[in-house]
């Protein structure tokens, strides 16, 4: 079954501090990651994407890795900032079916205190 | 920023009235899609559209239905709220033409609505 599962479910870190989310994934055949950034009450932001190839992407503060081989990625955030607090959402999308559908993540909830 | 809009951003409604969730966009996306998003729970797909007079069900079964007359334009309707219907949904699009791996690119989402129904 694929899936895609991220931990911890919620975290919170002190302003300026570094934190590490993580996304496992079952996802076969693969085609891409993302991680979204979802403000509260609003859509989401794409931050990365990464193909197969691809073991890192940065976007200023951001940096996802992927591990292909154990179906693993992470994101760094950087010198975290207030508006950091989002939910940041792991998406798998597959390439074995006419849609390629996405696989959705519940999540990490990222409060930042100052 | 995006350019994906949706209407209204917040809806209080009572059962068993019809609804209308308004979502255009003006990137000129050929694909559209409806999302809906629990409280702490990953975005399931109800609805997506390849282009103009095209439009499937997608994972979770959803009481909805859509239409696509224009391009730019995808609303969804619900012709007697429930309760159960109670949720956040959101509207994105992408680019691509025809029935292509959606897994290619990029999902562009609009801000949402959150609907009530008491």
């Amino acid at each position: 079954k694929n899936q895609v599962e991220q931990s911890p479910q919620s975290l919170i870190i002190l302003e300026g501090k570094n934190c590490t989310l993580q996304c496992n994934y079952t996802v076969s055949p693969f085609s891409n990651l993302r991680w979204y950034k979802q403000d509260t009450g609003r859509g989401p932001v794409s931050l990365t994407i990464m193909t197969f190839s691809e073991n890192t992407k940065s976007n200023g503060r951001y940096t996802a890795t992927l591990d292909a081989d154990t179906k693993q990625s992470s994101l760094h955030i950087t010198a975290s900032q207030l508006s950091d607090s989002a939910s940041y959402i792991c998406v798998v999308s597959d390439r074995g079916s006419t849609l390629g559908r996405l696989y959705f993540g519940r999540g990490t909830q990222l409060t930042v205190w100052p | 920023e995006a350019d994906i809009y949706q209407t209204p951003r917040y809806l209080v409604i009572g059962t068993g009235k019809k609804i209308t969730l308004e979502c255009s966009q003006t990137m000129g996306h050929d694909k559209m899609y409806w999302y809906q998003q629990d409280p702490g729970m990953e975005l399931h797909l109800i609805h997506y559209s390849y282009g103009v007079n095209s439009t499937e069900k997608g994972d979770l079964s959803s009481e909805s239905t859509v239409s696509r007359i224009r391009t730019e334009h995808f609303p969804l309707t619900l012709e007697s709220a429930r309760p159960s219907h109670t949720s956040q949904y959101l509207c994105a699009s992408s680019a691509g033409q025809g029935a292509k791996s959606v897994g290619t690119y990029e999902q562009y989402f609009g801000p949402g609505t959150r609907l009530t129904v008491t």
